[in-house]
């Protein structure tokens, strides 16, 4: 199994632009989530998903923040309008409803200028 | 609310000096701890588990719910060993982790 796979690696945009980060969980997992990793904050989570359906936003920072699952290999998160304060690490994780761990993403690195 | 706290943002110590990271946390039921590495660009990855009793590359970390803490620990730590360390607690039956805010171990040659 290839893992979590997240595209782009690296993302540079100007402020205003809008940003799409996308997710492939592991085959077969029916729990996703998405952190956030800065110098400043570490992890924070924004959201997460079992069986496609959000189950808890509460860590998305503002409107402007956006996740989807249309289905269960594929997740995004949409930032619009996109600010220099968003530039961060973004994780993608999933793992399989129960008791197992969770399995990370190599992140997408955005900047924003 | 479940809170996991890590005090040492920097570590060093030398090669083949013992290792603790510090890890306590706060919650009223009974979580389930983990330790998570993050090796130099790369991904995050499971190191061990509480419920796991295991010792993975030397590193090992008991629970102790007395002082609700979950300290890592490896009596000679090695220069590999340097990378980011995170503790995280998972609530009850919660899916989520919530993750302390990181430990960078740097082991000197």
């Amino acid at each position: 199994d290839a893992g979590v796979i997240q595209s782009p690696r690296h993302e540079v945009t100007e402020m205003g632009q809008e940003v799409t980060l996308r997710c492939k969980p592991i085959s077969g997992h029916n729990s996703l989530f998405w952190y956030r990793q800065t110098m400043m904050r570490g992890l924070e989570l924004l959201i997460y998903f079992n069986n496609n359906v959000p189950i808890d936003d509460s860590g998305m920072p503002e409107d402007r923040f956006s996740a989807k699952m249309p289905n269960a290999s594929f997740s995004t998160l949409k930032i619009q309008p996109s600010e220099p304060r968003d530039s961060a690490v973004y994780f993608c994780a999933s793992s399989l409803l129960g008791d197992s761990p969770l399995h990370f993403g190599n992140g997408t690195r955005l900047t924003v200028t | 609310a479940q809170r996991v706290t890590q005090p040492e943002k920097l570590l060093s110590v030398f090669k083949g000096a013992p290792v603790e990271l510090k890890c306590n946390y706060s919650y009223s039921g009974s979580p389930e701890l983990f330790w998570y590495v993050q090796y130099s660009r790369q991904r995050l990855q499971l190191l061990l588990r509480h419920i796991s009793r295991e010792s993975i590359k030397g590193f090992t970390a008991d629970l102790n719910k007395g002082e609700t803490s979950f300290h890592l620990k490896k009596p000679f730590a090695q220069e590999e060993d340097s990378a980011m360390y995170y503790c995280a607690l998972r609530p009850g039956s919660a899916r989520q982790l919530t993750f302390g805010s990181g430990t960078q171990l740097t082991v000197l040659p």
